[in-house]
């Protein structure tokens, strides 16, 4: 199994900033992933963050607005640039266990835009 | 483009009662999952589903899987307080163990 990591755990932003949450995986991971749950809502996913090259977004996510990065197969960051109350949502780190069928999910970054 | 329903969004029941959670998507796929998610918390994983007519229980939960229906079932065989929570049932249509399209979720309320 995987353990996840993610900081911060929790966070008040001041609208305008960016914030960079971090995503510590405790073994290698081909695939990582950035999901976004807004309030009362269900999961969307953000990205598949590509080790080595750029990241892959969904529709409706761009990579100005959701800057990722991913040095290494442990490794991942999420920013949230600009940000507005809109963006008030949990943010959550996945990786996949391919060829393993579980997919495991990090303990969530809540962010509150004021 | 994976869609995926579930019903009822919300669902009040009581204490030894029986109710069932359907999940529904609208491409082939044989990787189904279901997590479980407490106020506050992240999602806990309940159920793997990787074939057709693939049935998994765990306690006072049964998970099932017809792909030829596209069709997912989460069973609550007599509800208990601590089953409260919101159900989301999740497609992987990749079939590679990774992203994954949710569902609208399922909020439980098992009351007494």
């Amino acid at each position: 199994s995987a353990v996840i990591s993610q900081k911060p755990s929790r966070d008040i932003c001041q609208r305008g900033t960016s914030l960079t949450i971090q995503c510590q995986v405790d073994s290698q991971v081909t695939m990582m992933f950035w999901y976004r749950q807004q309030p009362g809502q269900s999961l969307t996913l953000i990205a598949t963050a590509n080790q080595g090259s750029e990241a892959t977004y969904e529709s409706g996510f761009v990579i100005d607005k959701f800057p990722i990065s991913r040095p290494n197969l442990t490794f991942s960051t999420l920013t949230v640039s600009n940000m507005s109350p809109e963006d008030s949502s949990i943010y959550l780190c996945s990786v996949g266990d391919w060829p393993g069928n579980t997919i495991y999910f990090g303990e969530g970054s809540w962010l509150t835009v004021v | 483009e994976l869609k995926v329903e579930q019903n009822p969004l919300f669902l009040s029941m009581q204490e030894g009662k029986n109710y069932t959670i359907y999940c529904n998507y609208s491409t082939t796929s044989d990787r189904l999952y279901w997590y479980r998610q407490d106020p506050g918390k992240s999602l806990e994983s309940l159920f793997v589903l990787l074939s057709n007519g693939a049935v998994k229980q765990e306690g006072r939960l049964m998970a099932s899987l017809d792909t030829k229906a596209r069709l997912s079932t989460l069973h609550i065989t007599a509800a208990v307080h601590d089953l409260s929570a919101t159900y989301f049932c999740a497609v992987d249509g990749t079939g590679t163990a990774s992203k994954l399209t949710f569902g609208t979720g399922t909020r439980l309320q098992v009351t007494l």
